[in-house]
Order: structure tokens, then sequence, then C-alpha cells
């Protein structure tokens, strides 16, 4: 088990609303990283969070906004749903240092209809 | 631009027979690579990198900076390896991992 734990793990909102989907990262890390993984594609790098603060963004646009806490949680929002925007999220913690060294949550499953 | 692709969305082979799953890069610098896999309804888990050097479940890979391919391979195929792999580059000026496509390896009895 390796600790990284994502909220809740399905949803359905409707198209132009606003969603905040939630990551626990494992004891001991200090960054998580976003992705977002549509069907039959591979993870997309949405943004990464280091101590609180974005340390790294991917092509997403500004509606899509993030969040750290001290004790390294982490918040995913997105504002104005998009239907393109139904996809698998992945929350990716790892330790300092490690970068590289990255262990995935189980995702949460987001339809915008 | 950095870059990862996996050619085959699907292999499909026979239990014993060897197994390739193919992955080129591309990116400008010293990369970084990753092999990750996800088995059915189970997280996206690493399974190796190529700086440790490592065979686990006996699967190895070689960087080939010449070729800028990181290919995944097995000589004997096992019905348990079925499962997605994803090829992944790090990129150590923003931090993120570029995936590929992913590639399904189906192990037929």
């Amino acid at each position: 088990e390796t600790g990284v734990t994502q909220s809740p793990t399905h949803l359905i909102k409707t198209r132009g609303q606003q969603v905040t989907l939630r990551c626990s990262s494992q004891s001991g890390h200090n960054t998580v990283s976003w992705y977002q993984q549509a069907l039959g594609q591979g993870p997309q790098f949405i943004f990464q969070y280091y101590r609180e603060e974005e340390n790294g963004r991917g092509n997403f646009p500004p509606r899509f906004s993030g969040l750290q806490f001290p004790n390294y949680s982490s918040e995913l929002n997105v504002n104005a749903l998009e239907l393109d925007d139904s996809a698998l999220y992945l929350c990716a913690s790892s330790a300092a240092g490690k970068n590289t060294e990255a262990f995935f949550g189980q995702g949460t499953r987001l339809t915008v209809v | 631009a950095q870059r990862v692709t996996q050619p085959e969305k699907l292999l499909s082979v026979f239990k014993g027979a060897p197994v390739e799953l193919k992955c080129n890069y591309s990116y400008s610098g010293s990369p970084e690579l990753f092999w990750y896999v996800q088995y059915s309804r189970q997280r996206l888990q690493l399974l190796l990198r190529h700086i440790s050097r490592e065979s686990i479940k006996g699967f190895t890979a070689d960087l080939n900076k010449g070729e800028t391919s990181f290919h995944l391979k097995k000589p004997f195929a096992q019905e348990e390896d079925s499962a997605m792999y994803y090829c992944a580059l790090y990129s150590s000026n923003t931090g993120k991992l570029i995936f590929g496509q992913g590639t399904t390896l189906q192990v037929k009895p």
C-alpha cells in the first residue's frame, strides 16, 4: 500500500460547475503532482506543489488551480467545467530530493455532463 | 520538444513468448526514464527506472541514447504480466513526468 489516497473516487458534474478533488500524500512526502488522464491516453501533467507553492505547471488553463496544505495534502480545483474535462485525475506524491520516485493514488474519475 | 512515444497500443503474446514494449523519447539533455505499470483495478506503480539498471519481475529496459529508445523486455511472458504499461520521461526543469500513451500487454494462456 503506497499511502496516497484520493477522494472522491467518482464524481459527476454538470458543465459550468466547479469541482474540488482531494489528495492525501504518503507520509514523509512534501511534493504533490496532479495529472489528467483522458480515456486511452497517458497521464498529462497539470501542476506540482512543493511546500505549499506551485512548482511547475503543464499546459492547462488557469481554471485549473490547486492548493497544498501544511500537512502536504492537496486539492485540485477546476472551475467552469467543460465536457472535455471528463477524465481520471491522478495525484502523485514524492519525497524531498526524490522528485522522480512518484507514488500514485487510485485517482478520481470525473464525468462532466 | 519533450515527448515520449509508445507506438503500439496493444501487444498480444502467448505465455512463454518474449516481450518487447517499445518506447522512444525526445529530450534535450540527459534523460531519466521510467516504466510504470497499471494492473487491472490497481493504481499506477513504478516498475523500473533506467538509472537503477535493475530487473523487476523479469523485466529489463536499457537506455539507448543513440536511438533515443528505452524498450521494455522480458524473455518469457507470464499471464500475470497482462497490464497497461507506460513509459515516462522525467523533465528536471519542470519536475514533471511526461508519459507515453501506454501499451496494453495481453498475455494469452
